[in-house]
């Protein structure tokens, strides 16, 4: 059975101070990993996707890496509007299988 | 550009009624479509997909069931809602690969009381 650990569950980080979520993930033959950025009460909005082991991708203070047992998502100098829930999934078939997510709270 | 719309974006119904949520996806053709729930506080959980017109895979079994009555149109639906259905209703979109990534709609807060 796939499974994705996220941790930590929540984080408090004064605004500038960097950090990295981690995402650990079983799963038999990885289509590929997604990270997700989640605002209380709406839709998770999509951020990265990566495919391999190796792979690394950026967005503004964002930076996703992903090795053969996790993924880690790093946050540069953030910003209170980086506040949010995190959500890692996994996806083998045509099925995502997601973490419980790591709540980020950006005090400025 | 591609859109997912979801309605209602709140609904309180009391236990033992009937529940109809829509899903509908606008700019493309053909899309795998999914409905998710995601309890309080949790990850969020795969109830159905489907991949074409009339094909829905279930997920998890429960009081719920879902129908794709048009290509770009998911429906989930319940004859008796329980207290257990409370939660937050998403409904993604991906193109039909596997691998690709799976965009998510506004979602519907559901309270059953």
């Amino acid at each position: 059975e796939d499974q994705v650990t996220q941790s930590p569950e929540a984080l408090r980080l004064q605004e500038g101070e960097s950090s990295s979520l981690n995402c650990s993930y079983t799963v038999s033959g990885l289509r590929g990993l997604f990270w997700y950025r989640q605002d209380p009460g709406k839709g998770p909005e999509f951020l990265f996707t990566l495919y391999s082991a190796g792979e690394e991708k950026e967005k503004e203070r964002l930076k996703a890496t992903l090795t053969k047992k996790e993924s880690f998502l790093h946050i540069t100098a953030p910003k209170p509007e980086d506040s949010a829930t995190y959500l890692c999934a996994v996806q083998a078939g045509n099925k995502l299988t997601f973490g419980g997510g790591t709540r980020v709270l950006v005090k400025p | 550009s591609q859109t997912i719309h979801q309605w209602p974006a709140t609904l309180v119904q009391p236990v033992g009624s009937p529940l109809s949520l829509e899903c509908t996806v606008e700019g493309t053709s053909n899309p795998n479509l999914y409905w998710y729930r995601q309890a309080a506080g949790r990850g969020l959980q795969l109830l159905f997909y489907s991949v074409g017109i009339g094909q829905i895979s279930s997920e998890v079994p429960q009081n719920l069931s879902a129908s794709r009555p048009q290509d770009r149109q998911f429906i989930l639906s319940s004859k008796k809602l329980l207290l257990s259905d409370s939660g937050f209703y998403l409904c993604a979109w991906s193109v039909r690969l596997a691998g690709e990534t799976q965009y998510f709609g506004p979602g519907t807060r559901l309270l059953v009381l």
